[in-house]
C-alpha cells in the first residue's frame, strides 16, 4: 500500500513569489493535514481538510491557503512568500473525523527555501 | 492552553541501554490522546506509540513504552535496549480533544545513541 506522497521534494522561491505544494493521501483516507516545521522547531499545525472542506486552521496568516480535490489529494498555496516561510512542510492523512486514536500518517515533506 | 513541553533538547544514550524522553502536556479537555513520533534525518515522521487519556494501562509497542502519569500530566517515552538506528528527533504530540483532529507537537528531543 502506497504511503502519503508529496511533491516537489524541494522548492526554491524568492521573496514575494507564490509556492504550491501537493499531497496525495493514503488510499481510503479522507482527511489531509498540513504542518510547518521551521528549522529546529516542532511542527505547527496549518490546515485540516476533510471531504473537500476546510475543517480547522492553525494560527497562520491568510496567505497560507489550500484546497482538497475530489480524489482527496490536497494543495497548499503560500502567497507573497517571506523569508521566514522557509521550512519543511509536512502533509499527513488519516481516516475521516472522529475518535482520539485517529493516527495521522505523514509524508516525506517538501522543503521550501525562500531566498 | 493546549501545550506540549519537551524539556530535553538533546540526549545521549549508550547502545543497548534504556533511555527516557520526557514529555509534559497541558489541556483542559478530559478526553485527549498522546502520541510519540520519530523523525530521522530524512524528515519523515514515524508513528511510535499512542496513549489515550482514559487508558488504564501504559501503552507498549515492542521496545517502546509510555510512562503515563495522568495526575502529573506527563507522558514519557521509554526506549529499551537502544540501537544505533534509534538516533533521531523524537516528538511528543497531543490530540487535545475528541474533536478537531489537529495534533499539537512539542519542540522535540534529539537522541544520539553511542556505540
Amino acid at each position: 500500500e502506497a504511503g502519503v506522497t508529496q511533491s516537489p521534494t524541494h522548492l526554491i522561491k524568492t521573496r514575494g513569489q507564490q509556492a504550491t505544494l501537493r499531497c496525495s493521501p493514503i488510499s481510503g483516507h479522507t482527511s489531509v493535514y498540513w504542518y510547518q516545521q521551521a528549522l529546529g522547531l516542532g511542527l505547527q499545525f496549518l490546515l485540516w481538510y476533510d471531504e473537500g472542506e476546510e475543517r480547522n486552521r492553525g494560527n497562520f496568516p491568510p496567505r497560507f491557503s489550500g484546497r482538497q480535490f475530489p480524489n482527496y489529494s490536497s494543495e497548499l498555496n503560500v502567497n507573497a512568500l517571506e523569508l521566514e516561510d522557509s521550512a519543511l512542510y509536512l502533509c499527513a492523512s488519516s481516516l475521516g473525523m472522529g475518535g482520539l486514536y485517529n493516527e495521522q500518517f505523514f509524508g516525506p515533506g517538501t522543503r521550501l527555501t525562500v531566498l | 492552553a493546549q501545550k506540549i513541553t519537551q524539556t530535553q533538547p538533546g540526549m545521549f544514550v549508550q547502545e543497548k541501554e534504556a533511555v527516557t524522553l520526557d514529555c509534559t502536556y497541558d489541556t483542559s479537555d478530559p478526553s485527549y490522546g498522546l502520541f510519540w513520533y520519530k523523525q530521522p534525518s530524512s524528515g519523515e515522521m514515524i508513528f511510535l506509540i499512542y496513549q489515550g487519556s482514559y487508558d488504564q494501562q501504559n501503552a507498549t509497542e515492542g521496545r517502546y513504552s509510555l510512562n503515563f502519569q495522568k495526575a502529573r500530566k506527563s507522558a514519557n517515552l521509554v526506549i529499551s535496549a537502544s540501537q544505533l538506528g534509534d538516533s533521531a528527533m523524537y516528538f511528543c504530540a497531543m490530540r487535545p480533544s475528541e474533536y478537531g483532529n489537529k495534533l499539537v507537537f512539542g519542540a522535540g528531543t534529539i537522541l544520539r545513541v553511542k556505540s
